[in-house]
């Protein structure tokens, strides 16, 4: 997991409060990326950074935001919006085609909504 | 457009025998191609990767891999099965043409080596 920390690994919201996920790498790459892992289906990107301040959306955005202010910096957001929150979420970054996007992954952080 | 299919949700084998966990990809061009494991509640590890060149690829912890561009498969093998190596196993494909940086992942497949 190293060079990219996720805080807390286990983390406990009432329905109806946003809560944020914090993602930080001393890696210096460029990239980085939101995964929401459920079981028996995967990985699926939320949102994506290639840029300091510039961010797109994945698969599966809705009810969920971002911000990239910092390079070493990509904080996920879960909205009330979000109608499913209880999941599994891993941070990764890379950079580019220095070392042909291969991703590194954070421990993730583990959220329960009820 | 590009995706992976790992078209085995479970794979058995015995400790000390041989495995192989499928991955087929499709991409408009040519592929990058990766291998992780993940352990229970744990981020993911990168195994190996190919970009260019020789199709056996070989990574870490004894995995190697076989790119096949004819049959579009990436199947992850190692000679002699651990118990250890019970995980959870993804493929990743990149197109080489893309311009955007993010993999696709496969739904993943589990590795259960019994004793």
């Amino acid at each position: 997991d190293g060079g990219i920390t996720q805080s807390p690994k286990y983390l406990f919201r009432k329905e109806g409060q946003n809560v944020t996920l914090s993602c930080e790498q001393n890696l210096n790459h460029d990239a980085m990326y939101w995964y929401r892992q459920d079981p028996g289906q995967g990985l699926r990107l939320i949102y994506y950074s290639q840029i300091v301040n510039d961010f797109q959306k994945g698969d599966i955005a809705e009810g969920y935001s971002v911000s990239r202010e910092k390079k070493e910096s990509f904080p996920l957001t879960v909205t009330s919006a979000q109608k499913n929150p209880t999941a599994f979420y891993l941070c990764a970054s890379s950079t580019g085609p220095r070392s042909s996007y291969e991703q590194y992954f954070g421990p993730g952080t583990r959220l329960t909504v009820t | 457009a590009q995706s992976v299919a790992q078209p085995e949700d479970q794979v058995n084998v015995a400790e000390g025998n041989p495995l192989t966990v499928k991955c087929t990809y499709s991409v408009s061009g040519n592929p990058y191609l990766f291998w992780y494991v993940q352990y229970p509640n744990r981020g993911l590890q990168f195994l190996l990767k190919y970009i260019t060149g020789d199709n056996l690829v070989k990574g870490s912890y004894g995995f190697e891999a076989e790119f096949n561009k004819s049959q579009t498969s990436f199947h992850l093998k190692k000679p002699s099965a651990l118990v250890s190596d019970s995980a959870l196993y993804f493929c990743a494909v990149r197109a080489v043409s893309n311009s955007g940086y993010a993999l696709n992942f496969g739904k993943g497949t589990s590795l259960l080596v019994t004793p």
